[in-house]
Order: C-alpha cells, then sequence, then structure tokens
C-alpha cells in the first residue's frame, strides 16, 4: 500500500509548544501534501512538497520531505488552540488518485 | 463566494431506501471526487470524474452510483446494496484533471441508516 501512515496517531500540547507530526509511506511520490481537519468538517489544504523538493514553509508551518527515507514531517511552531484538529498525510497514489493516511489527532491545550 | 457545497449537513434514513447527497462546486474545477469517512480513519475514495459525462470507480465503488452531467454537480446515491452506509461523506473538486494536485473539500454529509 502506498498510504502514508502518520505517526504519533494522537498528540496533547500546551498552546505555545512546538507540535510535530510524521509521515511514513512505501513506495515512489510525485508529491506528498498535508490537510488538517477540524472535528466534523471536511479538510483544508496546508501544503504541498514535490518529490523534487526538501523542506516548505508557510507561516507557522514546515514541512520536510526525505524521499530516500520515504518520510515527511509537519511542525507546527507556536501552537494555538484553533490548531488543535486531525492532520492527514497525504501521497499521490498514481494517476488521479490521493491515499489518505488514518491521520494524526492533535490536542493544543489553552 | 466561491467554494464547494454539500447538502444537506446531517441526513438519516431508514435501512433500504436509497439516498442522494449533493455537491456542487463553482469554483471551474474539472475533476471531482467523492470520499467515506468512518470515524477515526482516514478518506477512502468512492468515485471520481474528470469531466463531464465521464467517471470512474474508486476503491470502494460497491452499492454507490454517480452522474457528471455539468461541471459544477457531482451527485452521490448510496443505494441499498451498500451493506454499511453510515459514514460521512465528503466531496472535493481539483483544478484540471490530475487527481494528484490540491484538492478542495466542502463540508461533508453525515448520513445514518437505521
Amino acid at each position: 500500500s502506498q498510504q502514508g501512515e502518520e505517526d504519533p496517531q494522537a498528540l496533547s500540547i500546551q498552546e505555545g509548544e512546538n507540535a510535530t507530526m510524521n509521515c511514513s509511506y512505501k513506495t515512489s511520490i510525485n508529491n506528498l501534501q498535508w490537510y488538517r481537519q477540524n472535528s466534523g468538517r471536511g479538510l483544508v489544504h496546508l501544503i504541498l512538497i514535490r518529490s523534487n523538493e526538501r523542506e516548505k514553509h508557510s507561516g507557522r508551518l514546515r514541512v520536510t520531505l526525505d524521499t530516500s527515507k520515504k518520510s515527511s514531517s509537519l511542525l507546527i511552531t507556536a501552537s494555538r488552540a484553533a490548531d488543535t484538529a486531525s492532520y492527514f498525510c497525504v501521497v499521490s497514489g498514481g494517476y488521479n488518485k490521493l491515499i489518505f493516511g488514518a491521520g494524526t489527532r492533535l490536542a493544543v491545550h489553552p | 463566494d466561491g467554494g464547494i457545497t454539500q447538502s444537506p449537513k446531517y441526513l438519516f434514513r431508514k435501512e433500504g431506501q436509497n439516498v442522494t447527497l449533493s455537491c456542487e462546486q463553482n469554483l471551474n474545477h474539472d475533476a471531482m471526487y467523492w470520499y467515506r469517512q468512518d470515524p477515526g480513519q482516514g478518506l477512502r475514495l468512492i468515485y471520481y470524474s474528470q469531466i463531464v459525462n465521464d467517471f470512474q470507480k474508486g476503491d470502494i465503488a460497491e452499492g454507490y452510483s454517480v452522474s457528471r452531467e455539468k461541471k459544477e454537480s457531482f451527485p452521490l446515491t448510496v443505494t441499498s446494496a451498500q451493506k454499511n452506509p453510515t459514514a460521512f461523506y465528503l466531496c472535493a473538486s481539483s483544478p484540471g484533471n490530475s487527481g494528484t494536485a490540491e484538492q478542495y473539500f466542502g463540508p461533508g454529509t453525515r448520513l445514518t441508516v437505521t
């Protein structure tokens, strides 16, 4: 399976701390994306990193990609209570398909 | 105000009834997708469409049907043949017809069948 697998499954931190989520996958990819889902809502695209990129930033988000280890990480700096959500690592599973992992549930406590 | 709309937000049906979930987008996107999400799980692809009047089965198409008569609309019918229809259903769209591009999601429809 090419599915991205997130680690940890759940993460609980205090506001202001950094949150790091990891993702591993099994085959070669075109790109890797991270999405956020607030409870009971649709998904929101956060960032896309291509296979020839190693690091990408967007505001308080930093994503790294190591294709030799088939892994990626999402770092959220200075977390806020509003960052509480599930975060999904999504790999391109061949033409016209995205493959979603089960997600990391992040809880940020005030 | 551009985006994807899904209606209704909550839907309740009796077992044995077909039900149709609505998905509309005004983003002028070519591709549209339907996913199913079960509690604590990721999304699984039901059907997708790259262009009007054409659609393809995803990983879990059994018990579902779709149509794509207009670019803006991609309704999903959950038929009585779907054994476990209770789930959260998400519709998405993306520009172009590459399924590996960023996808834009609707707010979802939570279907409960009793």
